[in-house]
């Protein structure tokens, strides 16, 4: 089965940059669109990058996603971090039998 | 503007079937777009339990396939969430939302609703 792994906890200062991987267990995780969600406590998930690298529209450009097909891995990157950037971030993809997966979660702390 | 709500019973003893629907305003489900139901256990990450087209295509979870099903009603623009014999491990938050399709983001969601399996 296809997974997605993540560090369960990142932290960083105010001002500095973090950046959130999110590895393929197997096959070419860049053969397919990466997600990333934020999420806040009590409340629904929402898109920061969609399409390996897209933002939608309210989305600061402090976001910023990649694919790094060495290390089959995407990446979330958060420029110039805020208090308010603290959250749970979520990877998301899916596999070839058009099953969606989820990473397991990164806790940002901006302390 | 695309509105998701969830709606169901918040409690279901076990061994039952959990019943949710999703109540889509702002866009007509029959038009298109990819309608898909997450959940998240207190504490824990999300987890996909399945999804539909609006052509009725369904997908799910292989841990989940065999208690699984969904549907989508377009005459009352809503789709549904059926999870038979459950047990104290299906106690989570359930999310509906909606997107573009498998291959990009869930764009929309409900805000959530909490279903505790006990007796």
């Amino acid at each position: 089965n296809f997974m997605l792994t993540q560090p369960h906890s990142v932290s960083e200062s105010p001002g500095k940059t973090v950046t959130i991987s999110c590895t393929g267990s197997s096959g070419s995780i860049a053969s397919n669109y990466v997600q990333w969600y934020q999420q806040r406590p009590g409340s629904a998930p929402t898109t920061v990058i969609y399409e390996d690298n897209q933002r939608p529209s309210g989305v600061p450009d402090r976001f910023s996603g990649s694919i790094d097909s060495s290390s089959n891995s995407a990446s979330l990157t958060i420029s110039g971090l805020k208090t308010e950037d603290e959250a749970d971030y979520y990877c998301q993809s899916y596999d070839s039998s058009n099953f969606v997966v989820f990473g397991g979660g990164t806790k940002l702390t901006v302390l | 503007q695309v509105q998701l709500q969830e709606s169901g019973p918040g409690l279901v003893k076990p061994s039952e079937t959990l019943s949710l629907t999703c109540a889509v305003s702002g866009y007509s489900i029959s038009s298109g777009y990819y309608w898909g139901w997450i959940r998240q256990p207190p504490g824990k990450g999300l987890e996909w339990i399945g999804s539909i087209y609006h052509s009725g295509s369904t997908y799910y979870n292989p841990s989940l396939k065999s208690r699984v099903t969904i549907s989508v009603d377009t005459s009352k623009n809503q789709f549904s969430l059926k999870l038979s014999s459950v047990t104290a491990a299906d106690t989570a938050v359930y999310y509906c939302a909606g997107g573009g399709g498998v291959t990009t983001n869930f764009d929309y969601w409900g805000q959530g609703t909490l279903v505790t399996v006990s007796s």
